[in-house]
């Protein structure tokens, strides 16, 4: 499987725009880039998936490079409930989520 | 339907002893999977099942490791003669079949396993 890379950590400030970065610079054709996040205590929970053009839903954007090379997911307004640790995964078709180490994002009142 | 329910939600138990735990995945969800997660680590994927078909099982998965689905509903994971590094975070998650509509994966909360 093409692996991600993310930073380990983010810290923002509550109510203001989140941007959490991923490479993902040996992704094929067919995989998809898949953002889960897990909070504290809970199993992971889908955030949202993309191929090759921006989606949004009511969690949050996700804006793919035009080479595909790397990915942003875009939390608009972060609100404490947001501090998990978001995991970026590629994945093609029927396989299962391979998760890395993902980004552990720290909200501040 | 409340959501992928796993039991029980923690688990003590002496080296060298048997547990099973189980899954019980959203109702039309043909495909259901187990992952091992420990702490400060991202999940860590163990085997998974297309209805009552076990598909694919990670290297992970030693000869310890057992994982059912009988009916295509329910699973159970059983770990034989546990071990202090068997101590985990023990996930389940289901989602439906590849060339449906919506295919996200639903996880539950785990099953915490402490080996003493």
């Amino acid at each position: 499987d093409a692996k991600t890379t993310q930073p380990n950590s983010m810290e923002s400030n509550e109510e203001e725009p989140v941007h959490l970065p991923c490479n993902h610079s040996t992704i094929s054709g067919t995989d998809y880039i898949h953002w889960y996040r897990q909070l504290p205590s809970q199993g992971p929970e889908y955030v949202i998936h993309g191929l090759t053009s921006n989606v949004n839903n009511r969690m949050a954007s996700l804006a793919i490079a035009e080479d595909r090379k790397s990915s942003t997911l875009i939390l608009h307004r972060a609100t404490l409930r947001d501090a998990a640790v978001y995991y970026c995964i590629l994945k093609y078709a029927g396989n299962m989520l391979t998760f890395g180490g993902g980004t552990r994002l720290m909200v501040k009142p | 339907d409340t959501g992928v329910s796993q039991n029980p939600r923690h688990k003590i138990t002496k080296r060298g002893q048997n547990v099973t735990f189980r899954c019980d995945p959203i109702s039309e969800h043909n495909r259901l999977y187990w992952y091992r997660q420990t702490l400060g680590q991202g999940p860590e994927f163990l085997t998974y099942f297309q209805n009552e078909a076990q598909l694919e099982k990670s290297r992970l998965l030693s000869d310890r490791f057992s994982a059912e689905r009988p009916k295509g509903s329910f699973s159970t994971l059983e770990i034989q003669r546990t071990e202090q590094g068997d101590s985990a975070m023990y996930l389940c998650a289901s989602s439906l079949r590849p060339g449906t509509r919506n295919t996200e994966a639903f996880f539950g909360q785990g099953t915490r396993l402490t080996v003493v």
